[in-house]
């Protein structure tokens, strides 16, 4: 595709229940980062993939975050027994390589609402 | 860890004049730093960036600076256009451009 995909793009969900939220990047792009963004603030890191390598999970905020990458192409990000605090808008980005200015492309997001 | 601030929250500037918005960042090790610019309902999109090794950047209306030594950036929009209304941001990485600590942004509304 043309960029970043996300889907769904708004998800409402009651609480406590499971939601999957799904990022296809862009084709041949090796690294892939998941990001939170609260209403009103900046982006919160949370997960990165490059490659084979380990993903980085040093920004998921509980053991409820996970995230999977499948192929080195679509990602999942999984949140168990979701909570009100958990509304925010999910951004998936993807870039060529994880080096050194290499520009990372952002989606347009899942909005999720926690009720 | 990296801790990014980012001055001011909100900026109203009439069409043609000049936007300033400043971030400091804390970790030295920080040696890339990109400004995205966020439309309503989009992903951020990088407008931006500059290396540690520069001091400033220009792009046609849009600048960067760099004091490494104090450690903080800015960017600077000149001859500002309606349609530069949105949300900025900073942030600072240690290279790698997608992992990366970010500001809270910067609204900025241009009036015509």
């Amino acid at each position: 595709g043309a960029g970043v995909s996300q889907s769904p793009s708004n998800k409402v969900t009651e609480k406590g229940k499971d939601v999957e939220l799904r990022c296809d990047p862009i084709s041949g792009h090796t690294a892939l980062y998941w990001y939170r963004q609260s209403l009103g603030q900046g982006l919160e890191f949370l997960i990165y993939f490059q490659g084979n390598s380990a993903p980085d999970k040093s920004g998921l905020p509980s053991d409820r975050f996970s995230a999977e990458r499948t192929g080195g192409s679509v990602s999942t990000l999984t949140i168990q027994r979701t909570q009100q605090e958990d509304s925010a808008v999910y951004l998936c980005a993807s870039s060529s390589n994880a080096g050194q200015g290499t520009e990372a492309f952002f989606g347009q997001g899942t909005r999720l609402t926690v009720v | 860890g990296e801790n990014v601030e980012q001055h001011p929250s909100t900026l109203s500037v009439q069409e043609g004049d000049s936007a300033v918005i400043k971030c400091t960042y804390s970790d030295s090790a920080s040696n890339y730093f990109p400004w995205y610019k966020q439309e309503l309902g989009k992903g951020p999109q990088l407008i931006i960036d500059i290396r540690s090794n520069v001091g400033e950047k220009k792009d046609q209306r849009i600048a960067v600076t760099l004091n490494k030594t104090a450690k903080h950036f800015s960017l600077h929009i000149t001859e500002t256009q309606p349609e530069d209304s949105a949300v900025y941001f900073c942030a600072a990485s240690r290279g790698n451009a997608g992992k990366s600590t970010f500001g809270d942004g910067t609204t900025l509304t241009v009036k015509p």
